[in-house]
């Protein structure tokens, strides 16, 4: 079974540019999750996306960041305009429904953006 | 507010010695807890989890993690370490009202 796809790997930008991330979830993965880990710090939840619909995205700065859903399968995650402190590893998760609480949610390798 | 700590950032362990790494939370529910664990360029890879039932969980590469209502906690533990054991390691948890929230890690390093 393939895991999570991210791409790119890594990505550096001057600050005010623009980026995008793309994932592909675990073929079958109704649940997408979008996570940023700063240097030094555990993941936090950005978004979570139940299908092509948004469950959570209290988190998310919503004033640059921006991300879709559409067909239910792959997602972009999008910073516009990105600030220095934007440089982080951005990670893709997925599991199988997300309504179970205890679910387990299966990652990809990231992205690490740096931001100069 | 649902919280979860990791007081240790690194723990040094030698190659076959038993290993612990730490982990307390704070939920206002029953607690959904988790393990994963990060080798580096890689993404997090899940280890073993918490639901209900017996305290001792068991998981993947001989990890365990024990949980303990009480005192809060959720300790990873393996009887004997080694050296590919060396990673980032990351406490999470949940409760039934809301999302999940990782701790900040620990390092574990396994000397030869």
């Amino acid at each position: 079974e393939a895991g999570v796809a991210q791409s790119p790997r890594y990505k550096i930008i001057e600050k005010r540019q623009s980026v995008a991330f793309w994932c592909n979830p675990i073929s079958g993965h109704a649940t997408l999750y979008w996570y940023q880990q700063i240097l030094g710090q555990g993941p936090k939840l950005l978004i979570q996306f139940q299908n092509n619909g948004v469950v959570d995205d209290s988190q998310l700065p919503k004033d640059r960041f921006s991300a879709e859903r559409l067909k239910g399968v792959d997602s972009t995650l999008k910073i516009q305009p990105a600030k220095l402190e934007d440089s982080a590893v951005y990670l893709c998760a997925s599991s199988v429904a997300g309504a179970v609480i205890s679910e387990t949610q299966y990652f990809g390798p990231g992205t690490r953006l740096l931001v100069l | 507010a649902q919280s979860v700590a990791q007081p240790e950032d690194q723990v040094n362990v030698a190659e076959g010695n038993p290993l612990t790494v730490k982990c307390t939370y704070s939920v206002s529910g029953n607690p959904y807890l988790f393990w994963y664990v990060q080798y580096p360029n890689r993404g997090l890879q899940f280890l073993l989890k918490y639901i209900t039932g017996d305290n001792l969980v068991k998981g993947s590469y001989g990890f365990e993690a024990e949980f303990n209502k009480s005192q809060t906690s959720f300790h990873l533990k393996k009887p004997s370490a080694l050296v590919s054991d060396s990673a980032l390691y990351f406490c999470a948890v949940r409760d039934s009202a809301s999302k999940i929230i990782f701790g900040s890690g620990t390092r574990l390093s396994i000397r030869p």
